[in-house]
């Protein structure tokens, strides 16, 4: 069983609309991360957080230690934000990060 | 500044043959880390490297797979004896340090093997 789900498996929203994806995870962490990877593209980096909430433009990134659970919202989407979205976890004392198996978002215009 | 490079960027093989992927990290970032995506899953660890310390190996699938991180810098990933079903895209991250998976990791573009 995986240890990190994320939903939903897919998303098609329409150009403007604000896009909510969910990641939980079975036990405590040291971090989380979300990542992006573009199709045919290398994976980039959007937010690492252990506690609370990060905003980098349009991209905000909650984390509920408590209910062990994180969200990354996209504000006024564009098509340009169509990728597939990681979540991924970090473990205290072990290096490994363990992935979900990705959102893949796609923004119509 | 550069970021993470690997080489090459596409290989193709045929099974049976030994393959190496080459991985470039940022200048100054002591961890590194193989990861292995295959076709339609998700990114599967495979190997880290602190500094000097050794390896963690845990995540490689068989004996085939082997890595080796030279001068604290540039790492090669060994493939002997490929199968199909190694047929994946190999992706090498690094990061400043290590702590227990609580660092920003900056990932380079992935070589993607193909096994005939």
């Amino acid at each position: 069983k995986n240890e990190v789900e994320q939903s939903p498996q897919n998303l098609t929203a329409q150009e403007g609309e604000f896009i909510t994806i969910n990641c939980s995870y079975s036990v405590g962490i040291s971090a989380l991360h979300w990542l992006q990877q573009h199709p045919g593209g290398g994976i980039v980096s959007l937010f690492m957080l252990s506690s609370g909430k990060k905003k980098h433009g349009r991209l905000i990134a909650t984390i509920n230690i408590q209910e062990k659970h994180s969200s990354l919202h996209i504000t006024a989407s564009h098509p340009r934000d169509s990728a597939v979205y990681i979540c991924a976890v970090g473990w205290f004392g072990n290096e490994k990060l363990t992935f979900g198996t990705g959102t893949r978002l796609t923004i119509i215009p | 500044g550069a970021g993470v490079s690997q080489s090459p960027s596409n290989k193709v093989t045929e099974k049976g043959k030994d393959v190496e992927l080459r991985c470039d990290p940022i200048s100054g970032h002591t961890a590194l880390y193989w990861y292995r995506q295959s076709l339609g899953q998700g990114l599967e660890f495979l190997i880290y490297f602190q500094g000097n310390s050794a390896p963690d190996k845990s995540g490689l699938p068989s004996d085939r797979f082997s890595a080796e991180r030279t001068g604290g810098s540039v790492s090669t990933l060994t493939i002997q004896r490929t199968q199909q079903e190694d047929s994946a895209v190999y992706l090498c991250a690094s990061s400043l340090r290590s702590s227990g998976g609580a660092n920003e990791q900056f990932f380079g573009p992935g070589t993607r093997l193909t096994v005939l």
